[in-house]
């Protein structure tokens, strides 16, 4: 148990439906990121939020669309995602350190 | 950005001591060396971080030679719970530069028994 909760850990969703993905840490830290692993690939960075402010986008498609109402919380909203975006979506947060904490992961699967 | 060089894969057996090592050659002078390990369908999990010279803590060793353009991850007494991905990471430590942090592919370690 690292302190970021994800949910759902898993998601099975068509290339037309709307979700989103939350993510929760009860660590005190300021920054909170979004991380995409496909199968055999390494992480991929995809946003980071500094101080709830977005300071990172890794040229990644608009039909993501991250979302930090303040510094626990970060969602990911997804929309007409293809088969591609199946993959495993990491949350991590951290304190002015490198040592960021993951949580578990969703498993998404677009069909 | 300091990119790392670490090798693909690595078998070890119960019992031994593993050493993973990785080239950081454009390594920074506010960088430091971060290991992580990560376990099939889990987040990665931090495993230690040094700047120079020697760290030890109750899971594994770093060590950095005075250059600092690599380090050894050494793992005393490998068991099978430790078959997992080692991840090298070169960042800054202090704030502002949050998304520097670039993940290798890591290295692959599988220990037999």
């Amino acid at each position: 148990e690292t302190g970021v909760t994800q949910t759902p850990r898993h998601l099975v969703m068509g290339m037309t439906n709307k979700k989103s993905l939350k993510c929760e840490q009860h660590l005190g830290h300021n920054a909170m990121y979004w991380y995409k692993q496909s199968a055999k690939k390494p992480l991929e960075l995809m946003f980071v939020y500094n101080f709830k402010e977005q300071t990172e986008n890794n040229s990644v498609p608009s039909r993501f669309s991250p979302e930090c109402p303040n510094s626990s919380h970060l969602f990911l909203h997804l929309h007409t995602l293809q088969p591609e975006d199946s993959a495993l979506y990491l949350c991590a947060s951290s304190q002015a350190t490198v040592e960021q904490f993951f949580g578990p992961g969703t498993r998404l699967t677009v069909l | 950005l300091a990119k790392t060089t670490q090798p693909i894969s690595m078998d070890s057996y119960e019992g031994q001591e593993v050493n993973i090592t990785c080239s950081h050659n454009n390594i920074a002078t506010n960088d430091y060396i971060t290991w992580y390990q990560q376990f099939p369908s889990q987040g990665p999990r931090f495993i230690i971080q040094g700047y120079k010279t020697k760290v030890t803590n109750e899971v594994a060793s770093l060590f950095i030679p005075a250059d600092r353009k690599s380090s050894t991850l050494s793992l005393p007494r490998v068991s099978l719970s430790d078959t997992a991905v080692y991840y090298c990471l070169v960042g800054d430590s202090y704030g502002g530069s949050q998304g520097n942090l670039i993940f290798g592919k890591g290295t692959k370690l599988s220990v037999k028994p």
